[in-house]
């Protein structure tokens, strides 16, 4: 497709669980971030790559928190043992060389742990 | 620590009506600058950007202003239209530690007045 993908759009889970969420970003988009936004609120950052590698998790709130990108393209977000404080939108965006290329985003993953 | 803030959560102007989102950022170090419409439901969607070697540009009815001297970024839209009803963000990349990385403002709400 043109344009960022996530899977699940929307996913409920018990606390406790783990979840993964999936990003496809924009072909030939060698920067992917992942961003958190409560309801109502701004975005929160959590991390960036760069191909492969982060090179910022500054943004992970918590060791229950990781994300891995294979092949330069899809990423997966991981949570572990899910709190009820992760209920979020969970954004993902792809930007053809980092930061200082525009961001496009895709729709997010609805989370809402119970 | 460095943050983007907006000065207005929420703004309604009458539609035809021009608009202006103010936005004002604390890294004078701050070298690139986007706005973001979001609507309901729906990821941040790009509207425009401008680099800190600028103070204006200009896209289809919106225009960006940059006024590094206050710290002070603006959107302004032309002739608003009820679709341009939703959330903007503006967001700074800013220089952190060894990296880059794209802060975003905490949003404000645009209602348009039919």
């Amino acid at each position: 497709g043109a344009g960022v993908s996530q899977s699940p759009s929307n996913k409920v889970t018990e606390k406790g669980k783990d979840v993964e969420l999936r990003c496809d970003p924009i072909s030939g988009h060698t920067a992917l971030y992942w961003y958190r936004q409560s309801l109502g609120q701004g975005l929160e950052f959590l991390i960036y790559f760069q191909g492969n590698s982060a090179p910022d998790k500054s943004g992970l709130p918590s060791d229950r928190f990781s994300a891995e990108r294979t092949g330069g393209s899809v990423s997966t977000l991981t949570i572990q043992r899910t709190q009820q404080e992760d209920s979020a939108v969970y954004l993902c965006a792809s930007s053809l060389d980092g930061p200082r290329s525009p961001l496009h985003f895709g729709n997010g993953t609805r989370l809402t742990v119970t | 620590g460095e943050s983007v803030g907006l000065h207005l959560p929420t703004l309604s102007v009458q539609e035809g009506d021009n608009s202006i989102i103010n936005c004002a950022y604390s890294n004078s170090a701050s070298d690139y600058f986007i706005w973001y419409k979001q609507e309901s439901g729906k990821g941040p969607q790009f509207i425009i950007d401008i680099r800190s070697n600028m103070d204006k540009r200009q896209g289809q009815r919106v225009t960006v202003l940059l006024n590094k001297t206050v710290k002070h970024l603006s959107l302004q839209i032309a002739a608003t239209q009820p679709g341009d009803s939703a959330v903007y963000f503006c967001a700074e990349n800013s220089r952190m530690d060894s990296s880059y990385k794209l802060i975003f403002g905490s949003g404000t709400r645009l209602l348009v007045r039919p």
